[in-house]
Formats: structure tokens, sequence, C-alpha cells
């Protein structure tokens, strides 16, 4: 079956570091694009960021240089580094595989059910 | 790329043809998704590249559009499909979604 399992959330202070994981079954982390997405309480779902199968990864301009997206072939795991917290970053993060067709990403189509990242003093 | 949702909330009831448009503020080819997401779950893949129904999805959900004006359609609601609805599009970076339906009872 294929299925993601995302953990490592917690309670956080502002300015303090936390990663995720997100484990897969099923499928290959490594051959294929996965992401990050967060959603804050009450709002709508935000990428946060992607890392292709060949390495190349990207990020919303609000993570950048605060957050790092890797992978542990070895696991079969994908990992979100986040630095710098703040209170703006308390969500729900979910990892998710990204389809592609042609090169080209198509849709999010498996989905963890997400950790709870809480930023506050 | 924003994407803008409406409406933003509606009441329906079972069995009713259902719509909810999504417009990009800028042509995303064919790079437009739908999910569906009910409270306390992570969103789960309806529609992909604009009509492309995923596998598992009943043939009542149904995707429309071209350029910049997007459609999902529920052609009879059922009780299960009371959820909330996002577009998203992945032409371009950053990826972005709308900003959601809700439908509700009536």
């Amino acid at each position: 079956e294929v299925q993601l399992v995302e953990s490592g959330g917690d309670l956080i202070q502002p300015g303090g570091s936390l990663r995720l994981s997100c484990a897969a079954s099923g499928f290959t982390v490594s051959s294929n694009y996965m992401s990050w997405v967060r959603q804050a309480p009450g709002k709508g779902p935000e990428w946060v960021s992607i890392i292709y199968s060949g390495g190349r990864t990207y990020y919303t301009d609000s993570v950048k240089g605060r957050f790092t997206i890797s992978r542990d072939n070895s696991n079969n795991t994908l990992y979100l580094q986040m630095n710098s917290l703040r209170v703006e970053d308390t969500a729900v993060y979910y990892c998710a595989k990204v389809g592609s067709i042609a090169g080209r990403l198509s849709a999010f189509d498996i989905w963890g059910p997400g950790t709870i990242v809480n930023v506050s003093s | 790329i924003q994407l803008t949702q409406s409406p933003s909330s509606l009441s329906a009831s079972v069995g009713d043809r259902v719509t909810i448009t999504c417009r990009a503020s800028q042509g995303i080819d064919s790079y437009l998704a739908w999910y569906q997401q009910k409270p306390g779950q992570a969103p789960k893949l309806l529609i992909y590249l604009i009509s492309n129904l995923q596998s598992g999805v009943p043939s009542r959900f149904s995707g429309s559009g071209s350029g910049t004006d997007f459609t999902l359609t529920i052609s009879s609601l059922q009780p299960e499909d009371f959820a909330t609805y996002y577009c998203q599009q992945l032409n371009s970076y950053p990826l972005t979604f709308g900003g959601g339906t809700t439908v509700e009872i009536k």
C-alpha cells in the first residue's frame, strides 16, 4: 500500500528548530517529486517546498533560508529541517508525493495525515 | 499566480448539481488540480490536469476549463461530498492553492 506518515511536530518557541520526517511505503521517495505543504489553523493549504528526483529543490519565499528539504534514500524518508521558527509557521505540515507527466508536475496524489507544529512562547 | 475560487461557500441539497469556479491571475496551461478536504483530514486529489479523474474518485466529479478559468462540477451531490474544495496550479513556482469553497448541507 502506498502510504506517507509524518512525524516530528511539536510545540516549539520562536527562534527554535525542528526537523520533520515523512516515512514512505509502497513507493521510492528518491524516484519521485516530493513536497511539503502546510495549513495554518482555519486557512487553506500553502505549498512550502519540493524536491525533484534529481535533487533540485524549490521553496516558497517565506521559508527560503530557514527551511531545508532533503531525503534519506536508504530509509525512504523525506525531511524538512526548519530553523528560526516564527509564530506564523504554526500549522499542520503535510508531506505529499507529486505526480508527474512528461516531466511536468501533475498533482499531489498521495498525502500523509500531517503533523502539528506549534510555534509559541 | 493567484487563484480565486468562487463562491467561498455554498449550501446545497443531496442530488443537486454543484459548480465551483477557479480563476487564475495568468495562464496556467493545463496544470490545474482539484482537491477535497474534510475536517481533520489531509486534502484528497480529485482531478488533475484540468479534467483527469484520479483513480477511485466517483464519476460524478468532473473538471473543465482552459487558460485562466476552470470549473469543478459535482453532478449529483452525495452526503459524503460535503467538504471544502481547493484548486491548485502546478504551472510555475510558487505553487499555489485557491482560497477554498466550502460545500454545506442545505
